[in-house]
């Protein structure tokens, strides 16, 4: 079954504009990180946030563990913001005997100016 | 020393080639992965070093060879390609297993 969901999977937004993004995981987490992918295929660490709220500068992310959801907030978004973002969970591998980073699918976000 | 440095950055090479793809840190991280993109898909795993030894295989063709001379340096040999391996090639490291990654920027790979 899917273990990482995320939410929506395109978002398209006017520069200055407020947003969202969500990921759903399936079992109890340990590790669990935000990741932007820039239209150069780098994936860049948001945030390493297993529980609790972090912020920098105009992003902030929330975790809550018991819930098994994270949310990453963008304000004020720029063009610069456009890229993939990941939710990636620490999650047990389908056989049980070991733990692996999961990705979710991602969302596109498109800042147009 | 903040970075994982991935070389090179691009690679094309033909099916009877044999390539190796490189990946090194400084952060004194333990752990180290190979992660494979198709285009508009997440990251896939494909090697966990843990410690300087493979502790996962995700049932990788063997046409991928890792190998973890130590404990900064991962490489990633290829040998006998096939087209639908061209992807980006992602390194990543971390202090130990399961805490956080930091990312390569990749080698973006084209089999020919």
């Amino acid at each position: 079954g899917i273990q990482v969901e995320q939410s929506p999977p395109d978002l398209i937004l006017q520069e200055g504009a407020n947003s969202t993004l969500r990921c759903n995981f399936s079992d109890s987490v340990n590790n669990l990180q935000w990741f932007h992918q820039n239209p150069w295929g780098q994936l860049i660490n948001l945030f390493y946030i297993p529980s609790g709220t972090k912020q920098n500068g105009r992003l902030s992310a929330t975790t809550v563990a018991t819930e098994r959801y994270s949310l990453l907030y963008i304000s004020s978004s720029q063009t610069t913001d456009s890229g993939v973002y990941f939710c990636a969970v620490w999650l047990r591998n389908s056989g049980g005997s070991n733990y692996k980073l999961t990705f979710g699918k991602g969302t596109l976000l498109t800042v147009n100016p | 020393d903040t970075e994982v440095t991935q070389t090179p950055k691009h690679l094309v090479m033909g099916m009877t080639n044999k390539k190796s793809l490189k990946c090194e840190q400084h952060m004194g991280h333990r752990a180290m992965y190979w992660y494979k993109q198709k285009a508009k898909k997440p990251p896939e795993l494909m090697f966990v070093y843990s410690y300087e030894k493979l502790s996962i295989n995700e049932s990788v063709p063997s046409r991928f060879s890792p190998e973890c001379p130590n404990s900064s340096l991962l490489n990633l040999h290829l040998h006998a390609l096939q087209p639908e391996d061209s992807a980006l090639y992602l390194c990543a490291s971390s202090r130990n297993r399961g805490y956080g990654y930091t990312f390569g920027s990749g080698t973006r790979l084209t089999v020919v």
